[in-house]
């Protein structure tokens, strides 16, 4: 296993397009997040999955912006008519959690940049 | 809602030198974790060190070590003798032991420079 793969690297679109970006996550991690990253901040939660469910959407993620995680194993994280507000780093990671004994730490990819023109 | 803050944005170091970042964090909760993560210019966010809210000792790895002041909120981290593979945007982040494995919450970030 190579760890968290993301795919495309970067992705530069024009704006009020629609794009999808693509996370593989280490293959027995059970949950996958999505963070937004934008130059010089820390990033910031947009949702995650435990399996193919999603549990918790942040309230970043705007109409425009959903992520499917079929059969438990990739996610892809799509956004509609695009903005230019909409550049950033997008992050994937996943985790293993255990209903006993617990929990791993992230495992983080290497982002998707995005940049809207 | 859990909030982290890291008041440096840049800091610098000379090469074998020990540097120290500063984070606070703010939560009502007394259960929790803590972490540093370090971002180097490849972008992947990589576990530094992990430190749990109800262990007293401080967290050590290698030659990364914390000092966890739980009533003051504080969570720092010491790098000694830093090496030139050291430098890299360095994140505090929080999350509750309640909810583990869910959002992590992170700081604004310092960018660590290591001189040669």
């Amino acid at each position: 296993d190579t760890g968290v793969s993301q795919d495309p690297r970067h992705k530069i679109t024009k704006r009020g397009q629609n794009v999808t970006f693509r996370c593989d996550p280490i293959s027995e991690h059970n949950r996958l997040y999505w963070y937004r990253q934008t130059l010089g901040q820390g990033p910031e939660f947009l949702t995650y999955f435990q399996n193919e469910a999603q549990l918790e959407k942040s309230r970043l993620l705007s109409d425009r912006f959903s992520a499917e995680r079929p059969k438990g194993s990739f996610s892809t994280l799509e956004i509609q008519r695009t903005e230019q507000g909409d550049s950033a780093m997008y992050l994937c990671a996943s985790s293993l959690v255990k209903a006993i004994g617990g929990y791993y730490g992230y495992t983080f990819g290497s982002g998707t940049r995005l940049t809207v023109v | 809602a859990q909030t982290v803050t890291q008041s440096q944005p840049e800091m610098s170091v000379q090469e074998a030198e020990t540097v120290t970042l500063s984070c606070t964090y703010d939560t009502s909760e007394s259960d929790y974790y803590l972490f540093w993560y370090k971002q180097p210019p490849s972008r992947q966010m990589i576990l530094v060190i992990r430190q749990e809210a109800y262990k007293q000792q401080n967290a050590t790895e290698n030659r990364f070590s914390v000092n966890f002041q739980k009533a003051a909120k504080s969570f720092s981290l010491k790098i000694s003798d830093s090496q030139l593979g050291d430098a890299a945007m360095y994140f505090c982040a929080h999350h509750l032991r309640k909810t583990s494995g869910s959002r992590l919450t992170f700081g604004e970030g310092t960018q660590l420079t290591v001189n040669p």
